[in-house]
């Protein structure tokens, strides 16, 4: 089936460093994707979106990276803070206006 | 508060109940949309609306779950003959639709269901 994966389901990072999230998608026809965050108890907060005509888009120390070549997403956070810390998910647009998400990066930040 | 708001937060029952929850989506927002969550995963989808109208319905909506968005504006998800499986996080998002492409959906904080 299609689907979208994370490659790391955790990740620690120092406070201050970057850190990277990688997601993987498998439907070449989904034409639109989104980071979304999401803290303990709370729903999905939407970070960033990117088309797929585009491979690179920059936010508030958010830089979201698409290569299509390969399938693949990032998403990168800038001088990481301990309010970042939080589970992050990437979801697919695909053809029916259906989002797939993937099973997410949980991120902690450590003082 | 001008975001989506989901009633209630938490439900607990006896399974083979019926429950039903709500979304009120972002005013301006024409498209909703029902996930549910389960602890460890991403938010599968399971229906969405533009207006009123049912657009999609995902395999995991058994004929014991049924969505409703009367008016286009606020929408119900019912469970009926609830499962033990059905406990989970319900997740309601909104959304604008646009002839320049997708937009982001913007979440609730979900409906947690427990079943007894």
């Amino acid at each position: 089936g299609e689907s979208v994966g994370l490659h790391l389901p955790t990740l620690s990072v120092q406070e201050g460093d970057n850190s990277i999230i990688n997601c993987a998608y498998s439907n070449s026809a989904s034409d639109y994707f989104i980071w979304y965050k999401q803290e303990s108890g709370k729903g999905p907060q939407f970070i960033i979106d990117i088309r797929s005509n585009m491979d690179k888009r920059q936010g508030q120390r958010v830089t979201v990276l698409l290569n299509k070549t390969v399938k693949h997403l990032s998403l990168q956070i800038a001088a990481t803070q301990p309010g970042d810390s939080a589970v992050y998910f990437c979801a697919e647009n695909q053809p029916g206006n259906q989002f797939y998400f993937g099973t997410g990066t949980s991120l902690t930040v450590i003082p | 508060d001008t975001g989506v708001s989901q009633n209630p937060r938490h439900k607990i029952t006896k399974r083979g109940q019926n429950v039903t929850f709500r979304c009120d989506p972002i005013s301006e927002h024409n498209r909703l949309y029902w996930y549910r969550q389960t602890l460890g995963q991403g938010p599968e989808f399971l229906t969405y609306f533009q207006n009123e109208a049912q657009l999609e319905k995902s395999r995991l909506l058994s004929d014991r779950f049924s969505a409703e968005r009367p008016k286009g504006s606020f929408s119900t998800l019912e469970i009926q003959r609830t499962e033990q499986g059905d406990s989970a996080m319900y997740l309601c998002a909104s959304s604008v639709s646009s002839g320049t492409g997708n937009q982001p959906q913007h979440f609730g904080d979900g409906t947690r269901l427990s079943i007894l």
